[in-house]
């Protein structure tokens, strides 16, 4: 699977959009963008997902460039139960690849979010 | 919505002994997927089953061992136990091994003294 970049840590005031970035350089054309967040030690919460197009959810946005070398997750209005550890990760979906599945997760990207 | 279930939330054991975690997937999900986080770190993958059968593998020790069974439970045993099994284990669960998004559980913390 590809290797995902993420900034280690962001600040984002309550009630304004908070964008994350990712940069997958490496990824191929079978390879989807998930996005998890985990909560200090919960189980990691599934955000969102896509492979070219961008995609909308009750929780978040999820933009893809063009090039699909990176992606950023948008919560439109954070709130202080955003604050979490949110992971960039790159899946193939298909059979043949090396992963059947598994998620890798990297560093992640800090998100605390102020009053 | 139903989510998936581990037992027990939490663990204490002693060196040298065994310890087993459970899993219960969401149901009709047929894929388990076993996690390992240790203090300060980020998950990793352990090992998964689809349809009862592992399915992967990763940086699983020799001394764990897991298996899913008919109703698509998992069970994930551990021996010898060591101070650095000390962690929280995740399992998630997903509608078949590749093509569906996984959901995670709350995880077990397990602490060896």
């Amino acid at each position: 699977d590809a290797k995902t970049t993420q900034p280690p840590s962001m600040d984002c005031a309550e009630g304004r959009a908070a964008n994350l970035p990712c940069n997958h350089s490496t990824i191929s054309g079978n390879e989807y963008v998930y996005w998890y967040r985990q909560i200090h030690s919960q189980g990691p919460q599934y955000i969102i997902h896509g492979l070219k197009n961008n995609e909308t959810n009750e929780m978040a946005s999820l933009i893809i460039t063009e090039d699909r070398k990176s992606s950023t997750l948008i919560l439109p209005h954070a709130t202080l139960r955003d604050t979490a550890v949110y992971y960039c990760i790159v899946r193939s979906r298909n059979a043949g690849g090396t992963s059947y599945g598994k998620l890798t997760f990297g560093q992640g990207t800090i998100l605390t979010v102020h009053p | 919505a139903a989510g998936v279930i581990q037992s027990p939330r939490h663990l204490i054991k002693e060196k040298r002994e065994t310890a087993t975690l459970k899993c219960y997937p969401i149901p009709r999900h047929d894929t388990v997927y076993w996690y390992q986080q240790g203090p300060g770190q980020d998950p990793q993958f352990l090992i998964s089953f689809y349809e009862k059968m592992q399915s992967d593998k990763g940086s699983i020790p020799d001394r764990f061992s897991a298996q899913q069974f008919s109703d698509y439970h998992s069970e994930l045993n551990m021996s010898s136990l060591e101070l650095g099994d000390s962690a929280l284990y995740f399992c998630a669960s997903s509608l078949g091994r590749l093509q569906e998004t996984q959901y995670f559980g709350p995880g077990t913390r397990l602490l060896v003294l």
